[in-house]
């Protein structure tokens, strides 16, 4: 079965850095896109960035966009995303997220990873 | 970016009734459109995808319409397990979009 798994979360002060990183099981990772999805606590979903499966071309939200990178390495299964910059705003649960099928929707996601930004 | 404004905020109904969701676009984005269910302390989950098509192992009672810029979800008759947030999400352009939710609460 599709398994996602978040890590590297945690508390960082602002204009701080992070990697967090996604692990993937139990699909062919090569051949899929993968996304990032933020949450703030309370409020709705925020998609964040997508990579190419090859790692080729990537897209960005415009709040990420020059602090934020997603990248992948097919060897390991794993999708990352380096946040550099940060913010008070970029407090929030992370999903990575598998493309689906059908276009760029979500159909597997992980539980998250939390990213605190505070000093 | 293409804005998607979902109503109402929350709805209040009890088990077994109808519920209908809408997610409106700001701009055209044809078909490609799809919802979501979120419960309490949980990731999302897919539900419908391209407006009207079902995602794998979603019940019959889900279903969508619309196109354009007017889209719509129902629950023909809500069960225990449905009350939650549902979210509206569009593929036509980026940067992908999410509508701010609509909460279905048990009345």
């Amino acid at each position: 079965q599709v398994q996602l798994v978040e890590s590297g979360g945690g508390v960082v002060q602002p204009g701080g850095s992070l990697r967090l990183s996604c692990a993937a099981s139990g699909f062919s990772f090569t051949t899929y896109g993968m996304h990032w999805v933020r949450q703030a606590p309370g409020k709705g979903l925020e998609w964040v960035a997508f990579t190419l499966f090859d790692g080729s071309n990537a897209y960005y939200a415009d709040s990420v966009k020059g602090r934020f990178t997603i990248s992948r390495d097919n060897s390991k299964n794993t999708v990352y995303l380096q946040m550099n910059s940060l913010r008070g705003d970029d407090t929030s649960l992370y999903y990575c997220a598998k493309v689906s099928d059908w276009g760029l929707y979500f159909d597997y996601w992980g539980q998250g990873t939390l990213v605190t930004v505070s000093s | 970016e293409i804005v998607l404004t979902q109503s109402p905020a929350t709805l209040s109904l009890s088990p077994g009734e109808r519920a209908t969701l809408s997610c409106r676009a700001s701009q055209s984005v044809s078909k490609y459109l799809g919802w979501y269910q979120q419960k309490p302390g949980q990731a999302p989950r897919l539900l419908i995808y391209d407006a009207s098509n079902r995602a794998t192992g979603i019940p019959a009672r889900f279903s969508g319409s619309g196109s354009g810029t007017d889209f719509t979800l129902t629950i023909s008759s809500l069960e225990p397990g449905d009350f939650a947030v549902y979210y509206c999400q569009q593929r036509s352009s980026w940067p992908l979009t999410f509508g701010g939710g609509t909460k279905v609460e048990i009345k």
